[in-house]
């Protein structure tokens, strides 16, 4: 059972490039979410979904896009990198009156 | 903004030593959750506490809830060098379904 899983695990990208983080869970789990930890600071919700085709803003969405076609992908696009984006990506998923899963982060660095 | 705010930020102790880790939080809660993470690695679940609750343990966890003060703490007896990392205390996020909302955490280290 691999949990939750996020690829790449480190990135580096130039100024206005894109990129696409990747989060699977293969838990059947309904509820996933995106998180930003920035140095000194807690993780906040970027974007999270409820199920397939369905998605909502969190704390800190700007910047961000996410869609959901399948239960098990969720993936979190940044359109145009900016160096304020510089951060650990943390993609957790839940089942009903579970608690969060996390996978293990995806490290990026916007030069 | 966020919600919950740990103290200390850093904790520094012998092993076999007792921690305490103390959070502190802004609006009402359902529940309030605790983390932990290793160096390099996502956050793992350790304890959840619902606010009709004051105490709840987990092995060598010991978790209280103070809805009148917003406060919580997490203790952790008899430690190890294992339970060096980070611990987070977490509460819903008002706007985000099941999100959470994190504070800035403390960052436990075991002496060997």
């Amino acid at each position: 059972n691999a949990g939750v899983t996020q690829t790449p695990k480190f990135q580096v990208l130039k100024t206005g490039q894109s990129m696409t983080l990747q989060c699977a869970q293969d838990m059947n789990h309904e509820y996933m979410s995106w998180y930003r930890q920035d140095p000194g600071m807690g993780l906040r919700l970027i974007h999270y979904s409820v199920g397939a085709g369905i998605t909502d803003q969190g704390e800190v969405p700007n910047g961000y896009n996410v869609s959901r076609s399948t239960t098990e992908d969720f993936p979190l696009r940044l359109l145009s990198a900016a160096p304020s984006q510089t951060s650990v990506y943390f993609c957790a998923s839940k089942g009903p009156n579970q608690p969060q899963h996390f996978g293990d982060g995806t490290r990026l660095s916007i030069l | 903004s966020q919600q919950g705010e740990e103290d200390p930020q850093a904790l520094s102790i012998q092993e076999g030593e007792n921690a305490t880790m103390n959070c502190s939080y802004k609006t009402s809660i359902n529940n309030l959750q605790w983390y932990r993470q290793n160096s390099g690695r996502g956050l793992v679940h350790l304890i959840l506490i619902r606010s009709n609750e004051r105490e709840k343990h987990s092995g060598r966890l010991r978790v209280t809830l103070d809805t009148s003060k917003k406060s919580s703490s997490l203790l952790i007896t008899a430690s190890r060098a294992a339970d060096t990392a980070s611990y987070f205390c977490a509460t819903v996020y008002g706007g985000g379904a099941d999100g959470l909302t994190f504070g800035k955490g403390t960052h436990l280290i075991i002496q060997p």
